[in-house]
């Protein structure tokens, strides 16, 4: 059980183009979802916190409106990169809580040419 | 502020190898401790986690012990296997469970050689 999904795995698009991520919990409710960026060999780094029915909670130094977060259902979270330039290339990845443990997707990797 | 701080890697051991990654915190009050493991091409999967000072976690042969008084909870495992090779992260969460947030170390890459 505790299984997070992401889609897609990977998505290459071109600069100026926005991106949509979806995160789904897929055997249980989150009413929080987190969103994480990871740099090659550098460590996660929380981007926002996603609560269902309400506003994103964003990190110091990340762009609300760059980054758009949508928590509509309990099981699902989206990410979208606005206009996406080559330095949001990374791999994005989001977690749901279920009982005291943060479960993470396997990621998406993003690259923008 | 809170921050973990992880060995560098990478770590290159034979198998049935002892493993320690070192791993300190600092942080206010009392946070929750965790080792999560991120295989080749995956995402991260929960290892062991301790929420009070002296917990031990443990699982698949690893384990990690909350000392306060030195602020760390070292991971360690008494014989590898190439199966084991994968980058490790250290983290804490302050604040309640479900909302806290997970400040991760920077991660220390495993490599079990045969």
């Amino acid at each position: 059980g505790a299984v997070v999904s992401q889609h897609p795995s990977r998505v290459i698009c071109k600069s100026g183009t926005s991106v949509k991520i979806e995160c789904r919990s897929l055997d249980f409710q989150a009413t929080t979802m987190f969103w994480y960026r990871q740099f090659p060999k550098k460590s996660l780094m929380l981007m926002a916190t996603s609560n269902e029915g309400s506003k994103a909670t964003y990190e110091q130094g990340v762009e609300k409106d760059k980054f758009l977060i949508n928590h509509a259902s309990l099981t699902l979270s989206t990410l979208t990169v606005t206009s996406a330039h080559p330095e949001d290339s990374s791999f994005y990845i989001c977690s749901a809580s279920l009982q005291e443990t943060q479960y993470f997707g396997p990621g998406t990797r993003l690259l923008v040419l | 502020g809170n921050s973990v701080t992880q060995m560098e890697g990478p770590v290159t051991l034979s198998e049935e190898a002892f493993l320690t990654i070192n791993c300190t915190y600092t942080a206010t009050g009392y946070p929750s401790l965790f080792w999560y493991v991120q295989y080749p091409g995956e995402g991260l999967q929960l290892l062991l986690k301790a929420t009070k000072a002296d917990d031990k976690g443990s699982n698949k042969g690893f384990e990690a012990t909350y000392r306060k008084e030195t602020t760390s909870f070292h991971l360690e495992k008494g014989s590898v296997q190439v199966s084991d090779s994968a980058v490790y992260f250290c983290a804490l969460r302050r604040g309640s469970s479900n909302t806290g947030k997970l400040i991760f170390g920077q991660g220390t890459t495993l490599q079990v050689k045969p």
